[in-house]
């Protein structure tokens, strides 16, 4: 059972457009949420994360927004960039000895 | 730049054959771990260590083992390459820390297995 699901597999934006990428979790212990990026021939880099205690987290033109409710969390990037194509992971881990879990990425492709 | 490296970046090798993939880090991390990247993307956890002597299997089901005998260096082993092995390994390194900390990954390894 996956813990963390991801949509979409593959996006494709025109440049200055906005690009969403959601994610939903199962297990209420999480507390650790970050989004990785990664370029083609690397691996991945941390990019931005959030803990529970706050809905919303923004760090230049990348934003998470944060649901606990609902058990989901996105990563919005604002006037997207063609060097923002890349592959998107989000994943989460709680407190403990736990390594992360991973969604199965998203492909950004941003487009002039 | 983190300071996790991996080596070798690329390996073709042929069936049976027994491989290492080595893995250190520079920064003094305790925890490591071991992914798997699958053509398709997906990360998939095949081992990981919270520190010296401790080895613990992932969700993903492997044939390889790993070792922990210094804190930097976390090497992967392959006793009888398949080519089922074909794919992209990634090591990654964080720090002790709380709920959650910064996980670094080297550039991978890409192993081929004819």
């Amino acid at each position: 059972q996956q813990q963390v699901k991801q949509s979409p597999q593959s996006l494709i934006v025109q440049k200055g457009g906005i690009s969403i990428i959601n994610c939903a979790y199962e297990n209420t212990a999480f507390d650790y949420f970050p989004w990785y990026q990664q370029f083609p021939g690397k691996g991945p880099a941390l990019l931005i994360a959030i803990r529970p205690d706050v809905s919303e987290k923004k760090e230049g033109r990348f934003t998470i927004s944060f649901n606990k409710s609902a058990k989901q969390f996105s990563l919005h990037i604002m006037d997207s960039q063609p060097g923002d194509s890349a592959t998107y992971f989000c994943a989460a881990s709680y407190s403990g000895n736990t390594p992360l879990v991973f969604g199965k990425g998203t492909r950004l492709s941003v487009i002039a | 730049e983190a300071d996790i490296y991996q080596t070798p970046r690329y390996l073709v090798i042929g069936t049976g054959k027994k491989i290492t993939l080595e893995c250190s880090q520079t920064m003094g991390h305790d925890k490591m771990y071991w992914y798997q990247q699958d053509p398709g993307m997906e990360l998939h956890l095949i081992h990981y260590s919270y520190g010296v002597n401790s080895t613990e299997k992932g969700d993903l089901s492997s044939e390889s083992t790993v070792s922990r005998i210094r804190t930097e260096h976390f090497p992967l082993t392959l006793e009888s390459a398949r080519p089922s092995h074909t794919s992209q390994y990634l090591c990654a390194s964080s720090d002790a820390g709380g709920a959650g900390s910064e996980a670094f990954f080297g550039q991978g390894t890409r192993l081929t297995v004819v």
